[in-house]
C-alpha cells in the first residue's frame, strides 16, 4: 500500500541554521503531498501542499517541491527560528480528490537560541 | 471561527470502562475524521464521515471501537470496554467535501490513558 518515510529525528539545530527534513513516498497513483506541523499540546496544522509533479508548496518560509522522479517531497527552510520547534509530518493522499491521508512517522525539530 | 473542538482534553480511566470522546467540527465542514496517535504506530486514520455517513472504517482496530455522527455538528468515538493498549492521543479533524483533497483541520486532541 501507499506509504511515507521521513528522516528520523529528533533534529536539533541552532537558530538561523538551514533546515532539511527528508520525505519519500510510495504510491501507485498520482498522490497529493502535504507537510503538517504539530506544536506542543496542539493538533496538526497544514503547513504546505503540492498536488502535482514539480509543484512547489511554500508557507512561512518553508518550501517543498514535489519530485516525481525521486518520489520525494523534502521540507526546507533557509533560516530557522526557535518558534519553528515542533513535530513535522509528511503525508500523501493516494489520488487527486482522495480524502484519506497517509502520514509519515513525524520528525521532531528543536531549535536552540 | 472556534476551530475543531474536542472533549475531554484528558481522560484517565480503568481497564474495562467505557470511554466516549466527543468532537464538534468546524461549522460548514461536511467531512469528519478520527485519528489515533501513538509512539509506536504514529498517526492512524480510524474512520471518516462525509455528510454524517461513515465512508471508511477500515482503520477501526476492533469491535470495541465505534463511532457515530448523528448530525453535522457532533461526533463521538466510543471504546467499550477500554484496554491499556488503547492509551493514545485521539484527534478529530474536519474538512470541506470538495472536488480536491481539501485541508483537514485538526482539533487539539484527547489524551486517553487506560490504567
Amino acid at each position: 500500500g501507499d506509504s511515507v518515510t521521513q528522516m528520523e529525528g529528533p533534529v536539533t539545530l541552532s537558530e538561523e541554521a538551514f533546515l532539511t527534513i527528508n520525505c519519500t513516498y510510495t504510491a501507485t497513483g498520482y498522490p497529493s503531498l502535504f507537510w503538517y506541523v504539530q506544536y506542543p499540546g496542539e493538533g496538526l496544522q497544514l503547513l504546505l501542499k503540492a498536488t502535482k509533479a514539480d509543484d512547489k508548496g511554500s508557507n512561512k518560509g518553508f518550501e517543498a517541491t514535489y519530485r516525481k522522479e525521486t518520489t520525494s517531497f523534502h521540507l526546507e527552510k533557509g533560516s530557522v527560528q526557535v518558534s519553528d520547534s515542533a513535530v513535522y509530518f509528511c503525508a500523501l493522499s493516494d489520488r487527486q480528490g482522495a480524502q484519506k491521508l497517509v502520514f509519515g512517522q513525524g520528525t521532531r525539530l528543536t531549535i536552540n537560541p | 471561527d472556534a476551530g475543531v473542538i474536542q472533549s475531554p482534553r484528558h481522560e484517565v480511566t480503568e481497564m474495562g470502562q467505557e470511554v466516549t470522546l466527543r468532537c464538534k467540527p468546524i461549522s460548514g465542514h461536511n467531512s469528519l475524521f478520527w485519528y489515533r496517535q501513538t509512539m509506536m504506530r504514529g498517526l492512524e486514520l480510524l474512520i471518516y464521515f462525509n455528510n454524517n455517513v461513515p465512508i471508511d472504517d477500515s482503520g477501526m482496530p476492533e469491535d470495541r471501537f465505534s463511532a457515530k455522527m448523528p448530525n453535522a455538528s457532533f461526533s463521538t468515538l466510543k471504546i467499550q470496554p477500554s484496554e491499556p493498549r488503547d492509551s493514545a492521543v485521539y484527534f478529530c479533524a474536519s474538512s470541506r467535501l470538495a472536488g480536491g483533497t481539501d485541508t483537514q483541520y485538526f482539533g487539539p486532541g484527547t489524551r486517553l490513558t487506560v490504567l
